[in-house]
């Protein structure tokens, strides 16, 4: 299984970026590494998901090195509502029963 | 549009006795999952259903049934609640495939005394 291990709490400051590092030192070749983020009483939500290299959308962007065994959730610019917890999760080669959540990094945004 | 519904939003209960948490989507996904989420543990899988009358068990489907009659359902039942059960409940869809993205409900607030 291609378990995940994440900073489990991270603050910053608004209008800082906001990088935060996902270990998966045993990926799949065919794994995908996804992130999800969660505000309080909801559901996660996808942000953005990469195989390789740098993915970007509106909201953040994505690094990932050539080894694939990390990889880097970045936040531009965050605000007081980027408050949140943010998953990282790997999978895809396995089945869904393979996907696992880890236990989140707990960011807090201070004016 | 509602998208992905559940209920109840909030449930307490006694150990032992059964309960059904209900999932609903309006999105005709092929696949559903249902996670639990605990402090410090993150989310769950407990189960996962690629279509109607197929599911399959996640990391934890210990003391939980499910079953999908109808692609727009998908209930959890813990056949005999126990305190350990407590939790918050996560329903999610996803079109299909791997990799995908999972659409999550608003979640249930189970306690079970």
């Amino acid at each position: 299984l291609a378990k995940t291990t994440q900073p489990i709490s991270m603050d910053s400051y608004e209008g800082q970026e906001v990088n935060i590092t996902c270990s998966h030192n045993n990926i799949a070749t065919n794994d995908y590494i996804t992130w999800y983020q969660q505000f309080p009483s909801q559901g996660p939500r996808f942000i953005i998901q990469g195989y390789k290299t740098k993915v970007t959308n509106e909201v953040a962007s994505l690094f990932i090195p050539a080894d694939r065994k990390s990889s880097t959730l970045s936040l531009p610019r965050v605000s007081l509502s980027d408050t949140a917890v943010y998953y990282c999760l790997v999978g895809g080669s396995g089945g869904y029963n393979k996907l696992i959540f880890g236990a989140g990094t707990r960011l807090a945004v201070h004016p | 549009d509602a998208g992905i519904t559940q209920s109840p939003r909030y449930k307490i209960t006694e150990t032992g006795r059964q309960v059904t948490l209900m999932c609903h989507q309006t999105w005709s996904h092929s696949y559903m999952f249902w996670y639990r989420q605990d402090l410090g543990h993150g989310l769950r899988l407990i189960y996962y259903s690629a279509a109607a009358d197929i599911t399959d068990k996640g990391e934890v489907p210990d003391g939980y049934v499910v079953s999908r009659s109808k692609t727009e359902n998908f209930p959890l039942t813990l056949e005999s609640a126990t305190r350990s059960q407590t939790s918050v409940y996560f329903c999610a869809t996803s079109s299909g495939g791997i990799p995908d993205t999972q659409y999550f409900g608003p979640g249930t607030r189970l306690t079970v005394l």
